[in-house]
């Protein structure tokens, strides 16, 4: 699986957006970007997942650049509850179970008051 | 409601002393995975499985064991081999086609 680079940590203000960019410049054709958060203490969260075309569901929205060497997800309004680490993660599609979910470091996403 | 179940979750071992960590998940998922986390770290894999009786090590598998006798649990065994065992632990699983892995809520385990 390809490598990514976020930032290790940005702040947001309550109400506002928040943009999370993730550098994944080794990408191959047939991988994905995913997206999870964790808050303190809990298990990571599943958020999105996209090949090229931009994705949105109703917890956030997933930008990918036209050449896929990067992507932003954003949090359109950032809540308290959004508080979390945010991790980034390339893979191949997920057609067989047993494909391995590699972590970085994540970026930790402190919104607030 | 499906989901994963760890427990339990606080464990605290003496030093020398196996201790096993339970997961069960009710999403019929195919593969289950355990993860280790250390403070202010990412996920690290030890052990995965696609398949009943079967696993996989993952990167840090020296002084864990699993098995997987039945499609919904996978328990992990931490043993006295472990030189640093205290640590969060998480429970994934996930099958083909389904949206990501679902993690359990965790087992924070602390050697005294």
């Amino acid at each position: 699986d390809a490598k990514t680079t976020q930032p290790p940590s940005m702040d947001c203000a309550e109400g506002r957006a928040a943009n999370l960019p993730c550098n994944h410049s080794t990408i191959s054709g047939n991988e994905y970007v995913y997206w999870y958060r964790q808050i303190h203490s809990q298990g990571p969260q599943y958020i999105i997942h996209g090949l090229k075309n931009n994705e949105t569901n109703e917890m956030a929205s997933l930008i990918i650049t036209e050449d896929r060497k990067s992507s932003t997800l954003i949090l359109p309004h950032a809540t308290l509850r959004d508080t979390a680490v945010y991790y980034c993660i390339v893979r191949v599609e997920q057609k067989a179970a047993g494909n391995k979910l590699t972590f970085g470091g994540g970026t930790r996403v402190l919104v607030k008051p | 409601d499906g989901g994963i179940t760890q427990s339990p979750k606080y464990l605290f071992r003496k030093e020398g002393q196996n201790v096993t960590l339970s997961c069960e998940q009710n999403l019929n998922h195919d593969a289950m995975y355990w993860y280790r986390q250390d403070p202010g770290q990412g996920l690290r894999l030890i052990y995965y499985s696609q398949i009943v009786n079967d696993f996989q090590k993952g990167d840090i598998a020296e002084g864990y064991s699993v098995s997987r006798e039945k499609k919904e649990s996978f328990p992990l065994t931490v043993t006295s081999a472990q030189k640093n065992p205290t640590a969060f632990y998480l429970c994934a699983s996930t099958s083909a086609g389904a949206n990501g892995y679902t993690f359990g809520s965790g087992t924070r385990l602390t050697v005294v």
